[in-house]
């Protein structure tokens, strides 16, 4: 069965790390052409991407946030972790973790169940 | 980065044809991809490549791509289509995927 599931804390203080895991099954990242995604979704707002890690490990970031964002995967424990530092109320939302397929123009075909992510100030 | 407009809401009656836009200048050159994102669920998606259907996505479900818009065609609409629904596309020079700021299906 392939699967994505994020976990993390649910709260997190003003200006503290957050760190995110996904641990996903049924496929390898180490797959040519396997991607995988961290969107989120503010409250009652739209989607947004924020980064994406890839088989060969080239790691590519939303310039919006580039300066407090991580992406790092663990090929052998199937998980991608993500770091967003100092965080802000702004960033309050549900987080998900998403695969992009391989000789695919850029669709998501499996999201996890996300993780909702409070920023208290 | 680019900018992929919706409209905010549209509303059917049941039975009737919804009709999402996507618009962009020049859309029509590149691939469009539809997600249905109910409350409190994550997005699944329905079209890629602007017409394709994953399985187990109704036929009701079609796409279409052309010039300055894309399309999402629900026809014969029901009460559980209700759903939030957001186009995407893939931002070459950036090399990221970019989402438009959904369109709310609302089904009378």
């Amino acid at each position: 069965q392939v699967t994505l599931k994020e976990s993390g804390p649910a709260l997190v203080k003003h200006k503290q790390t957050l760190t995110l895991t996904c641990s996903f099954s049924g496929f390898s990242l180490s797959t040519s052409g396997m991607r995988l995604a961290w969107i989120r979704q503010p409250p009652g707002k739209a989607l947004e991407w924020l980064a994406r890690i890839d088989w060969d490990d080239e790691k590519v970031y939303n310039t919006s946030v580039r300066t407090r964002l991580t992406i790092s995967k663990d090929t052998s424990k199937n998980q991608v972790v993500l770091t967003l530092t100092n965080m802000d109320p702004v960033d309050t939302g549900t987080y998900y973790c998403a695969r992009i397929p391989p000789d695919s123009s850029g669709w998501v075909d499996l999201w996890g169940r996300g993780i909702l992510v409070t920023v208290s100030s | 980065s680019f900018v992929l407009t919706q409209p905010p809401s549209v509303s059917v009656a049941p039975g009737e044809t919804a009709i999402i836009p996507c618009g962009r200048d020049s859309i029509g050159a590149t691939s469009v991809h539809w997600y249905q994102q109910k409350p409190g669920q994550a997005p699944v998606l329905v079209i890629y490549y602007n017409f394709d259907r994953p399985s187990g996505i109704p036929e009701r479900f079609s796409g279409s791509n052309s010039g300055n818009t894309a399309t999402l065609t629900i026809s014969r609409v029901e009460a559980g289509d209700a759903a939030d629904y957001y186009c995407q596309v893939w931002d070459n020079d950036d090399d990221h995927p970019v989402f438009g700021g959904g369109t709310k299906l609302t089904v009378l």
